[in-house]
Order: C-alpha cells, then sequence, then structure tokens
C-alpha cells in the first residue's frame, strides 16, 4: 500500500516553543487529516485538509496542504505542556480506495514545562 | 451524542479463547473501521465496512471476523486469541459526505 513518511519521528522541546512536523508521500494525496492521540486515548481530530496550498489553524495548530499534493505539514505554536502526544497523518490518495486511510507512524512530542 | 464508543477497556485472553470487541457509534456514519495500534508499526486497518451488510478486509485480516447488521453496530470477533493479537484496537467511524474519521477510546488487549 502506499507510503506516508511522517517526520521527525519524536521531538523534545521547551515550554514555549514553536514545532513544526511534516509528512510526504511519493504518490497524490486528495485529503489530509491530522490527528492527536494522547497516552491511553484514542486518536482526536485535530485539522483536516482538502485543496492544494490550503492553509487551516485551529487554535495554536496550522496545518497546509502541500501544492505539490504529495505533502503536509503541521505548525503548533507557542507550545505547552499538554501539547505532549503523539501527532499523525493521515490521508486519502488519488486513485486509491476511498474507503481507506493510510497513516503516517506518528511524531512524539514531549514538552518540558 | 457520544460518537464512537468501544467495549471493554481492557482484556486479558487465554491463548485459543474468543471474544468480540464492541463498536458503536451515534452519528449514522456509513464507514466503520477496526484498526489496531502496535508500537512501531503505527495504525493498520483490520476490516472495515461501507454500510450495513457490507463488509470488506483491511491488511491485517487473518484471525478476525466481522459483521454489521446495523448501521451504529460494527462488532470485532477473535475467533482463537494467539499472543500476536496483543494490542490496542480502535474503531473508527465516518460519514460518506465526509473524509473525517472519528476514533473509539480503544480496547488494550493482552492475549496470555
Amino acid at each position: 500500500g502506499q507510503q506516508l513518511n511522517q517526520s521527525p519521528q519524536s521531538m523534545f522541546i521547551q515550554e514555549g516553543e514553536d514545532v513544526s512536523m511534516n509528512c510526504t508521500s511519493s504518490s497524490i494525496f486528495n485529503t489530509w487529516l491530522w490527528y492527536k492521540q494522547d497516552p491511553g486515548e484514542g486518536p482526536v481530530l485535530l485539522i483536516a485538509l482538502y485543496k492544494a496550498g490550503e492553509l487551516t489553524s485551529n487554535g495554536r495548530l496550522t496545518a497546509q496542504f502541500g501544492i505539490t499534493r504529495k505533502d503536509s505539514f503541521l505548525n503548533i505554536s507557542a507550545s505547552i505542556p499538554s501539547d505532549v502526544g503523539i501527532y499523525f497523518c493521515a490521508g486519502f490518495y488519488s486513485g486509491g480506495s476511498n474507503y481507506k486511510l493510510t497513516f503516517g507512524k506518528g511524531t512524539l512530542l514531549t514538552v518540558n514545562p | 451524542n457520544a460518537g464512537v464508543t468501544q467495549t471493554p477497556k481492557f482484556q486479558v485472553l487465554k491463548t485459543g479463547q474468543s471474544m468480540t470487541l464492541q463498536c458503536a457509534q451515534d452519528m449514522n456514519h456509513e464507514y466503520m473501521s477496526w484498526y489496531r495500534q502496535d508500537p512501531g508499526m503505527g495504525l493498520r486497518l483490520i476490516h472495515y465496512s461501507v454500510g450495513a451488510g457490507i463488509t470488506d478486509q483491511g491488511e491485517v485480516p487473518n484471525g478476525y471476523n466481522v459483521s454489521r447488521s446495523t448501521t451504529e453496530d460494527f462488532p470485532l470477533r477473535l475467533l482463537s486469541a494467539a499472543p500476536s493479537q496483543t494490542s490496542v484496537y480502535f474503531c473508527a467511524s465516518r460519514s460518506g459526505f465526509s473524509y473525517e474519521q472519528y476514533f473509539g477510546p480503544g480496547t488494550r488487549l493482552t492475549v496470555t
């Protein structure tokens, strides 16, 4: 199946710092989703992106649908301790099944107070 | 509106036992899916359904059965549990009009 390469695998930052992570693929995606998973919980949808070049914000989170449609980026500004968790990108790729979401392996974010 | 609910939260089974993981959603979503999450492997699709009476296999279907008799419920059956099925299982659903998929809180299964 299609692969989503998510980077970095982990990040350790100080409270107040900005964070950037990204997902790339060799295939074109027509939808990108970003999730956050807290320990012991299910993934929670943060942002959905539907158009190339789209930039969408949700509070301190901003995500972008790459122009090439092969990548997406998530930025977190002014991080706080509750931002700790695993962030996943996911998407439906053009030409693939309309039913199956492809996931990245996740970015583990640790915020030092 | 409870969203996607899963029971039980935790389960321990002995090798060879069978059990059913329950999943329900109250959002009238057509699409429902089961994933397992293992360290270093990410989320892998087990089975999915595009509507009542319609199911299909995902990436890792062996050892699992599903059925979808109603829009709301999508149970996952382990026929004969094996230690390799120790994992965290997530159910998810979405509307046929949207790509936004919502997850349940998960079931942590240990097979000894």
